[in-house]
């Protein structure tokens, strides 16, 4: 079973609202991402960190903002909430490298009003 | 990136085996062959990944071609608990270090 915790699981919040949505693992892995992900349609990469104070861009370009302080903690956070920023929010972890597998929270359902 | 082809949707019979195919001719040497499924309202799980041997676990096999532009995931015995998106993915040094998903594959599975 995946170690890997999303909160909150569903959140509805109002247009202009600052949110911050969390992501935590116990499995010790250095490397952390954020995916998007609207309803029947792929995920997208929106933000990945290789380990503390490291953060990159991902393949989409997104006005989320993100912080690695710690090696377990990934936070997602939105400055001024949308309506387009209503969508699915996907954390996972993994070690370093590509021959490996990455874990993925059970994600954040975001509904701008 | 190198890009994957696979087929929008499937149908299998439950306890029959099940061969998702998978296309990948602009492969480098360098990247991984990933397999990850999606239940409904859940996120991603990993299902596979190789290189260039066919490789084996408790969910799945996955068959790779010799010349690495195809794959197959191959679910020995499918249960409904099959019935998911089944994505193939390369992750590979190109972009963004991370698994870029695309549209997958629709697994129906039918009593």
């Amino acid at each position: 079973e995946a170690d890997i915790y999303q909160t909150p699981r569903y959140l509805v919040i109002g247009t202009g609202k600052k949110i911050t949505l969390e992501c935590s693992q116990t499995m010790g892995h250095d490397k952390m991402y954020w995916y998007q992900q609207d309803p029947g349609m792929e995920l997208h990469l929106i933000h990945y960190s290789y380990g503390v104070n490291s953060t990159e861009k991902g393949d989409l370009s997104s006005e989320s903002t993100v912080s690695r302080i710690r090696t377990e903690h990934f936070p997602l956070t939105l400055e001024s909430a949308r309506p387009s920023h209503t969508s699915q929010y996907l954390c996972a972890s993994s070690v370093h490298g590509r021959n490996t597998e990455a874990f993925f929270g059970q994600g954040t359902r975001l509904t701008v009003v | 990136d190198a890009k994957t082809t696979q087929p929008n949707s499937m149908e299998s019979n439950e306890e029959e085996p099940v061969h998702l195919p998978c296309n990948h001719s602009t492969i480098s040497g360098t990247d991984y062959i990933h397999w990850y499924r999606q239940l409904p309202s859940q996120g991603p799980e990993y299902v596979i990944h190789g290189l260039t041997s066919n490789v084996n676990n408790r969910m799945a096999s996955l068959a790779i071609a010799e010349d690495r532009k195809s794959s197959t995931l191959i679910l020995h015995r499918a249960t409904l608990r099959d019935a998911a998106v089944y994505y193939c993915i390369l992750w590979g040094g190109g972009g963004a270090d991370g698994l870029t998903f695309g549209k997958g594959t629709h697994l129906i599975i039918q009593p």
